[in-house]
């Protein structure tokens, strides 16, 4: 079963933050949150990765709480070509092992 | 640029057929994966290898065996193939990064259908 739980879909105005929401209560301590997209017919693609502290790189910024049970995925100005499935994995540094939820189908609105 | 490239996009095949999935990666990477997708279950990790000729069991490895002979490339085996196969076929690599933590790099994936 997958570590996460995200909504399943989530609709966002083209040029507005996208703010996507992951809960991993059950979380421990030496587990990395990562996200990844999936856009139509391609394979998944790496956005950011962060263990306690607030990440952002060109793509996006990762937002986890304190406890470390939640976190957000933010994309500052989205554009139609962020439409995509947006998955939210947890894992631990070692094992490379990921276990995919069913992720967050956004779609960005023109 | 790195790239993980999968032999094929679509595949149609016959159900008892021997099926082979090929996946080459450039990037001189010390793990290789392979998952499956099917709507409304996300991706499975069917299995995954951690150096040449090593192998390890995902959670989806029944009807299925992997071959690593070579660093680069990481076949996926369907020894006879079943309808309940059908299914899109991923494949990725990474490499450990700083602290543990490493990106996954995935291929553009290949449609089976097993008919």
């Amino acid at each position: 079963d997958a570590k996460t739980t995200q909504p399943p879909s989530m609709d966002c105005a083209e040029g507005r933050a996208a703010n996507l929401p992951c809960n991993h209560s059950t979380i421990s301590g030496n587990e990395y949150v990562y996200w990844y997209r999936q856009i139509h017919s391609q394979g998944p693609q790496y956005i950011i990765h962060g263990l306690k502290n607030n990440e952002t790189n060109e793509m996006a910024s990762l937002i986890i709480t304190e406890d470390r049970k939640s976190s957000t995925l933010i994309l500052p100005h989205a554009t139609l070509r962020d439409t995509a499935v947006y998955y939210c994995i947890v894992t631990t540094s070692g094992t490379y092992k990921y276990i995919f939820g069913t992720g967050t189908r956004l779609k960005v609105l023109a | 640029d790195v790239k993980v490239t999968q032999s094929s996009r679509y595949l149609v095949k016959r159900t008892g057929e021997k099926v082979f999935l090929e996946c080459v990666q450039d990037m001189d990477h010390e793990n290789m994966f392979w998952y499956r997708q099917d709507p409304g279950l996300g991706l499975r990790l069917i299995y995954f290898s951690y150096d040449v000729k090593m192998k390890e069991k995902g959670d989806i490895p029944e009807g299925y065996s992997v071959s690593r002979e070579k660093k680069e490339r990481f076949s996926l085996i369907l020894e006879s193939a079943s309808t309940n196969q059908t299914s899109m076929y991923l494949c990725a690599s990474t490499s450990p990064g700083s602290g543990g933590a490493a990106e996954q790099f995935f291929g553009p994936g290949t449609r089976l259908t097993v008919l």
